[in-house]
């Protein structure tokens, strides 16, 4: 059974960097079938996408153009997670920030998420 | 980018009723080499994160009641609940995942007339 278990702080500064951790258990973050991903939910966004990193022979990372500039997904294969950089925030980045499973080969969605967590940018 | 609307944006339906929500994308996500549409269903109830229901459009998630059907192709899909229960009170979503960015419906939330 995958799970996926989110850290990190609730509360940022504007202009400060967001950072979350999504730590895997059940999966590898080296899957060469799976990709890991981060995605937010807002009332004013919705869900949405913000990027993933795989790998298949090597790490691949994508990004969502909104916020390309500003972030930063890493695997960290020592500890099988990953996290998110997200820089230069705004009060428009509060969201719940969730990690998530999916695996375009196998045609999968998002089958495992993390709990979630809100992150409030606010001074 | 591909855009997912849904309709409606909320329903009220009585309990063993049906219940009908519908999604549309803007291009189709129906991949060619293996005819499957890469749509997915989720449905998310408060402080929790989205379920997967369904994916490749039709195709029951494991642990998904049977009360729940997807169906459609192309740009045009369809989630079902054949018998209302209370416990399917909750804000349901569409996913494409043809390609990145991967996007969402704007979500339908579903309660109990």
């Amino acid at each position: 059974q995958v799970q996926l278990q989110q850290s990190g702080p609730g509360l940022v500064k504007p202009s400060q960097t967001l950072s979350l951790t999504c730590a895997i258990s059940g999966d590898s973050v080296s899957s060469n079938t799976a990709a890991w991903n981060w995605i937010r939910q807002s009332p004013s966004r919705g869900l949405e996408w913000l990027g993933r990193t795989y790998y298949r022979s090597k790490w691949y990372n994508e990004y969502a153009v909104a916020v390309k500039s500003r972030i930063t997904i890493n695997p960290d294969t020592s500890k099988n997670q990953f996290s998110l950089q997200l820089n230069s925030v705004t009060p428009e980045d509060t969201a719940v920030y969730f990690c998530a499973r999916n695996s375009h080969s196998e045609g999968r969605p998002f089958d495992y998420w993390g709990q979630g967590i809100l992150v409030t940018v606010s001074s | 980018d591909i855009v997912m609307t849904q309709s409606p944006d909320s329903l009220a339906v009585s309990l063993g009723e049906r219940a009908t929500i519908n999604c549309r994308s803007s291009q189709s996500v129906l991949y060619s080499s293996n005819n499957k549409n890469y749509l997915a269903w989720y449905q998310q109830k408060p402080g929790q994160p989205p379920k997967l229901l369904i994916y490749w459009a039709s195709s029951r998630e494991s642990g998904v009641p049977d009360r729940f059907s997807g169906s459609g192709s192309g740009t045009d899909f369809t989630l079902t609940i054949s018998s209302l229960q209370a416990e399917d009170v909750a804000v349901y979503y569409c996913q494409q995942y043809y390609r990145t960015p991967y996007t969402f419906g704007q979500g339908t939330r579903l309660e109990i007339k």
